[in-house]
């Protein structure tokens, strides 16, 4: 069965604190992996796409790295906005996207 | 570019009742999807349509569920009966053609009390 596992489901950090979240997947025939940040109340917002293993994306703070079992969510040197719940989602078939659980992110000033 | 809407954002409704939901895609996404997510966990895939074809329906989807999306364009998202176990958000999202980014909305959150 296809299956998505994000760790930490927590984490808190002080401002420039970098750390990493983790996300392992189980899924026959890898089509895609996303990562979205989504915000209390609000829909998750698109952040990257991975296609393979090696492959990085980065953008502002965060940087998506994939090997051929997980991703990681690099966040260097956090700002308290940076605070939201993250989701990794892989692609099954042709469209669905199968979620992990999040990791929420809470960063102090 | 507006973005995925969703009407209403909020929906309080008695056990036993029939609600409806409406998203607007993206304009020119063909794609369409519609999940739901409960507190804590990720969204969960529900159904999809291409132009205004439904495609896939999750298992999920109890008869009590139907979607349409007439002529490819908005989709409406109906519930009938409604239990305490379908309090939830619903999200909608969309993506364009030859992409496979999914754009969501931003939900209608449902309680049925």
């Amino acid at each position: 069965e296809d299956q998505v596992t994000q760790s930490p489901e927590a984490l808190r950090l002080q401002e420039g604190e970098s750390s990493s979240l983790n996300c392992s997947y189980t899924v026959s025939g890898l089509r895609g992996l996303f990562w979205y940040r989504q915000d209390p109340g609000k829909g998750p917002e698109f952040l990257f796409t991975l296609y393979s293993a090696g492959e990085e994306k980065e953008k502002e703070r965060l940087k998506a790295t994939l090997t051929k079992k997980e991703s990681f969510l690099h966040i260097t040197a956090p700002k308290p906005e940076d605070s939201a719940t993250y989701l990794c989602a892989v692609q099954v078939g042709a469209q669905k996207l199968v979620f992990g659980q999040g990791t929420r992110l809470t960063i102090n000033p | 570019d507006t973005g995925v809407s969703q009407d209403p954002r909020h929906k309080i409704t008695k056990r036993g009742q029939n609600v409806t939901f409406r998203c607007d895609p993206i304009s020119e996404h063909n794609r369409l999807y519609w999940y739901r997510q409960t507190l804590g966990q990720g969204p969960e895939f529900l159904t999809y349509f291409q132009n205004e074809a439904q495609l896939e329906k999750s298992r999920l989807l109890s008869d009590r569920f139907s979607a349409e999306r007439p002529k490819g364009s908005f989709s409406t998202l109906e519930i009938q009966r409604t239990e305490q176990g379908d309090s939830a958000m619903y999200l909608c999202a969309s993506s364009p053609r030859e992409r496979v980014e999914q754009y969501f909305g931003p939900g209608t959150r449902l309680t049925v009390t």
